[in-house]
């Protein structure tokens, strides 16, 4: 069974960075893609970016110059650091597995992050 | 502003048919598969349908979805109350290397 799970302080300071890292079981993250999403709250979900194989990535280009996504394939996790968040940077915020059909099937539960001082 | 365009909310009374649309570009839903997925409150997104029309195993044939062109749409038919719920449409798009996300329609039984 995949599992998900995000981790990651719930609050962040303005022109912080804000750092989460997504604990991967039940499979390898050398295969299928890695990817973050976010909803922020009452608005829609939006893809935030996506790593795989040997650390390539992709990203939304409206965050592109923010986020910088990475993997430790030794533990088994992969990270993603939003430089320079505001408060349209608060949301709920999930690691997503894609599968090789390109579905997103398995999802951590969500970490809520608020950005306030 | 969403790359994909759907319409905010829709609504029908149990046992009716709906449809929810979908709009993009070329560069997205014209030369790519789409995934709609169904979002209820407290859980995580659920896969509908996969690759415009392809539903997985243990999702009712009470939901299809079709393609024409540059726009996609999700039919649901025999409302049930159970289907209340944002369904969003998703796509990669070529031309940004990026997935991109309609805004999400709220289906109001």
């Amino acid at each position: 069974q995949v599992q998900l799970q995000e981790s990651g302080p719930g609050l962040v300071k303005p022109s912080e960075t804000l750092s989460l890292t997504c604990i991967v079981s039940g499979e390898s993250i050398g295969h299928y893609y890695w990817s973050w999403l976010r909803q922020p709250a009452g608005k829609g979900l939006e893809w935030i970016g996506r790593i795989f194989k040997k650390g390539n990535t992709n990203y939304n280009p409206s965050l592109k110059s923010r986020v910088t996504l990475s993997m430790d394939t030794s533990k088994n996790l992969f990270s993603m650091n939003l430089t320079s968040v505001t408060a349209a940077d608060t949301a709920v915020y999930y690691c997503v597995r894609q599968d090789y059909n390109e579905v997103f099937d398995y999802w951590g539960q969500g970490a809520r992050v608020t950005v306030s001082s | 502003q969403s790359v994909l365009t759907q319409p905010p909310s829709v609504s029908a009374t149990p046992g009716q048919r709906v449809t929810i649309s979908c709009s993009g570009s070329t560069s997205n839903i014209g030369r790519n598969y789409v995934y709609w997925y169904q979002h209820l409150p407290g859980t995580t997104p659920k896969l509908l349908i996969y690759r415009n029309n392809q539903r997985p195993s243990g999702v009712p044939d009470r939901f299809s979805g079709s393609k024409s062109g540059t726009s996609v749409s999700l039919a649901i038919s025999g409302l049930r109350s159970e289907d209340e719920a944002d369904y969003y449409c998703a796509a990669w798009d070529d031309s940004v290397t990026a997935w991109v996300f309609g805004g999400g329609t709220k289906l109001a039984v």
